[in-house]
Order: structure tokens, then sequence, then C-alpha cells
């Protein structure tokens, strides 16, 4: 099993939906779970970060943690075209450990 | 401009020939790192320094070396670069310390074709 597995997608949803994006953790990943966006050809930049077990809200962003699962998610409501992007889900403190990514279409 | 630069941002060798990428910060930044990001891989950490002088591997740390004399430059250095290090590589840095690490600011990437 990959420490931090993602879904590679793709996942089409259509504009004004919402897109949920999972990824599963081994015991070796820490406590500390991040969520980057990643357009093409260009480099992560972070969308949340989350901690505690639950929900943490952003705007349009939600990113849930289930540690006795090993389960993080993230939820983009009203999807946008702009919201198009491989996201990578990432663990881990000092030593980070990223999921492949999940390539999200958003179509118009 | 807070940012993360790297050079170079292309790079084409051969077998190897000795080359360094430069990674320099300006966010007064302790924590730095490297990683390289390939197609159904995804981003694997090469080194990280938590700190002047202070540096550990990653997960993919074969055939790299890494130095970290002055907070702000972390350079990446391939000794003899081989063609299986032909890669995307992107070097990143985070000043947060809540629960061990905060958000990592990434450079633009560094394209490196070994052949």
């Amino acid at each position: 099993q990959k420490e931090v597995e993602q879904n590679s997608g793709p996942l089409s949803v259509p504009e004004g939906a919402i897109a949920s994006l999972n990824c599963t953790y081994s015991d070796r990943v820490s406590q500390s779970f991040f969520w980057y966006r990643q357009y093409s050809g260009k480099s992560p930049e972070l969308i949340m970060s989350i901690y505690s077990n639950g929900d943490k809200e952003d705007g349009r962003f939600t990113a849930q943690l289930n540690k006795a699962s090993q389960y993080v998610s993230l939820l983009i409501r009203d999807s946008q075209p702009s919201d198009s992007a491989t996201y990578l889900c990432a663990g881990g403190g000092f030593k980070t450990i990223f999921g492949a990514g999940t390539r999200l279409f958003v179509k118009a | 401009e807070a940012q993360v630069t790297q050079n170079p941002r292309y790079l084409i060798t051969v077998t190897g020939k000795k080359l360094t990428v430069t990674c320099s910060q300006n966010m007064n930044h302790e924590y730095m790192s490297w990683y390289r990001q390939d197609p159904g891989l995804g981003l694997r950490q090469i080194y990280y320094s938590m700190n002047v002088e202070v540096t550990d591997k990653g997960d993919v740390p074969e055939g790299y070396k890494v130095s970290r004399k002055e907070k702000r430059n972390f350079p990446l250095i391939l000794e003899s670069p081989s063609p299986n290090q032909t890669s995307l590589y992107f070097c990143a840095s985070s000043g947060g310390w809540d629960r061990g690490l905060g958000e990592q600011f990434f450079g633009p990437g560094t394209r490196l074709t070994v052949l």
C-alpha cells in the first residue's frame, strides 16, 4: 500500500457541482495533512491544511480528516472551470509524503 | 515579492557531468526541501533541511547531495547524473512550525534531461 494514496482520475464534474477528492494514508504518515493544487506546467500551491479530526472550511473548499479511517478529503463547492487542475494530497511533517494527485476537470 | 527561485529552469546534460541546481528563498524560512515529480508518481521528497547545516534524507536521496550553508540557499547537486534522474525538480520552503510544518512555498521548477 502506498503511504498516501489518491485516485488518479480524471474526475469530471459539471460547473456548479460539488467535486469530491479523496485520499487515504498509512500509519507511517504523521497527522498533518495538506491539499495542494497544481495547474499544468505550474508549481503546487497550498489550498488547505488540516490537523484535527473533523471539517475545516475556507470559502468554497472544505477539508475533512478522519484519523480512525486514515482518510482525508477535499470538497470543492460550486466548482468552476478555473478549478480544473491536479490536486495533491500530502501528509507528514518535516518528511512530507505526497499522493500522486487527482486530475479534476470542471466542464462549463 | 516573497518567492522561491530556482536556476536553471531547464537543463539538458549528459550522463556523468556534475551539475548543481540552485534554490533560494527570500522569506527567511528555516525549512527547505527538494522534490522530484515524475508522471504517475507524484512528488517525491529527495532531501530536506530544517535549518542551516541540518539536512536529512527524504524518500529518494540516492544520487543526490545537498548542502545548507546559508539560510536562504539550498542547492541540489547531482555528482554523476544518470538518465533515470531526468525529471521535474521543485524546491520548497516553509516557515510554519505548528505541528511540525506549515505551508510549503514551491519554486517554479527545473526540468532536467539527462542524455
